[in-house]
């Protein structure tokens, strides 16, 4: 079983519209759990932690299922500049991140 | 120049090549790391420095060869590679080890092996 498995999508929605989606995990002791972002042919970047009240940055919501083991990402009123993969990254009890494969969002004028 | 930097931002190499990848943070930070994405793959861990020693190597073929000179720079030594080693290589920092620290990435290589 993979440690984090995303729906890889893609999600094609139009701007304005609402796009959420979720990723599992499989390691019970995990930790700390975030949504970074990776534009084609670019880095991956931070997009925000996840905490286990949940918490929301803009137009973007995260919440935290622990009993599930999983974690959401919500845009709202999406923008063309949301384009983009968004990876799910778990990690332990250590230093080291796991890495789902991403989950491609376009979001079409 | 801040953040991570990373050079070449493309390499290709022949299987028989030598050649070395460079990273540089100027972000004061402790460890450093180089993962491998392949296309359509979770970014793979490879290497992981603190304090310029080595704390992780995962099971990475020798034909990779990391090196932490100081702090702030980090290369990865390639040789004799082989054409499925053909990746986005990415390096990245962090404060330290710590569990909720975030991780920087540069902007990585992509490398081609013929």
């Amino acid at each position: 079983r993979k440690e984090v498995e995303q729906d890889p999508g893609p999600f094609n929605v139009p701007e304005g519209a609402t796009v959420a989606f979720n990723c599992t995990y499989s390691n019970s002791a995990s930790q700390s759990f975030f949504w970074y972002r990776q534009d084609c042919r670019k880095e991956p970047k931070l997009l925000m932690s996840v905490y286990s009240s949940g918490n929301e940055d803009g137009r973007f919501t995260a919440q935290l299922n622990r009993a599930s083991q999983y974690i959401s990402l919500l845009i709202r009123d999406s923008k063309l500049s949301d384009s983009a993969t968004y990876l799910c990254v778990v990690n332990g009890n250590d230093y080291k991140l796991s890495f789902g494969a991403g989950t491609t969002v376009t979001v079409r004028a | 120049e801040t953040g991570v930097t990373q050079t070449p931002r493309h390499l290709v190499m022949g299987m028989t090549n030598k050649k070395s990848l460079k990273c540089e943070q100027h972000l004061g930070h402790n460890a450093m790391y180089w993962y491998k994405q392949s296309a359509k793959k979770p970014l793979e861990l490879m290497f992981v420095y603190s304090l310029e020693e080595r704390v992780e190597n995962n099971s990475v073929p020798s034909r990779f060869s990391p090196e932490c000179p100081n702090s702030s720079h980090l290369f990865l030594h390639l040789h004799t590679l082989q054409p499925e080693d053909s990746a986005l290589y990415l390096c990245a920092s962090s404060p330290g080890l710590a569990v909720y620290n975030e991780q920087f990435f540069g902007p990585g290589t992509r490398l081609t092996v013929l």
